[in-house]
């Protein structure tokens, strides 16, 4: 069973616009959650993180958002830009496990 | 600086016969971890050093696999008497400390083709 679901497989967007992508997990035991970015041919670069004590974190055009009720958080992205095409993984870990779990991806992709 | 190297980037072999995976972590980081990318799936965690702690090796698939880290800073993933299904991305990953909260830096990878 997954316990990190990205629903949509993959989300078009047009540039300037705001892409938004979602994760959903089912493990209450999960504190920390974090967004890779990966392009092809390449391992995936981290983008920004959230612990479970805060509900929003930002980083310049990104921001993350947690909604622990929910079990739920999304990465925003505004402005899109068209180098921001490409697949982006949710990933979250708890407790004393070292290894993180990943959402199987979700490709952006940014049209001029 | 240096980042996660891994080598080699692509490698082809039979049904059957014995593969060695190398990693160099980012000098400095304790923590190293192993995973793997199949076709259209997420990352699957395989296995995890922490300093001169026992690995965790609860995502290891089966027996045919194995790794080891020397020294704490290379590691070599091998897999014996691969199988087909063993075709997939093999990821390997560093951290400046283990724990749920280190960001993770990631190697390229090494794309595994079982024939």
């Amino acid at each position: 069973d997954q316990q990190v679901k990205q629903n949509s497989p993959s989300l078009s967007v047009q540039e300037g616009r705001i892409s938004i992508l979602n994760c959903d997990y089912t493990n209450s035991m999960f504190d920390y959650f974090l967004w890779y970015k990966k392009y092809p041919a390449e391992g995936p670069t981290f983008l920004i993180s959230i612990s479970s004590i805060k509900d929003k974190n930002e980083d310049g055009r990104f921001t993350v958002f947690l909604n622990k009720s929910a079990k739920h958080l999304s990465l925003h992205i505004v402005p899109s830009q068209p180098g921001d095409s490409a697949v982006y993984f949710c990933a979250a870990s708890g407790g004393s496990q070292g290894n993180l779990i990943f959402g199987k991806g979700t490709k952006l992709s940014v049209k001029p | 600086g240096a980042g996660v190297s891994q080598s080699p980037s692509n490698k082809v072999t039979e049904k059957g016969k014995d593969v060695e995976l190398r990693c160099d972590p980012i000098s400095g980081h304790t923590a190293l971890y192993w995973y793997r990318q199949s076709l259209g799936q997420g990352l699957e965690f395989l296995i995890y050093f922490q300093g001169n702690s026992a690995p965790d090796k609860s995502g290891l698939p089966s027996d045919r696999f194995s790794a080891e880290r020397t020294g704490g800073s290379v590691s070599t993933l091998t897999i014996q008497r691969t199988q087909q299904e063993d075709s997939a991305v093999y990821l390997c990953a560093s951290s400046s400390s283990g724990g749920s909260s280190y960001e993770q830096y990631f190697g390229p990878g090494t794309r595994l083709t079982v024939t």
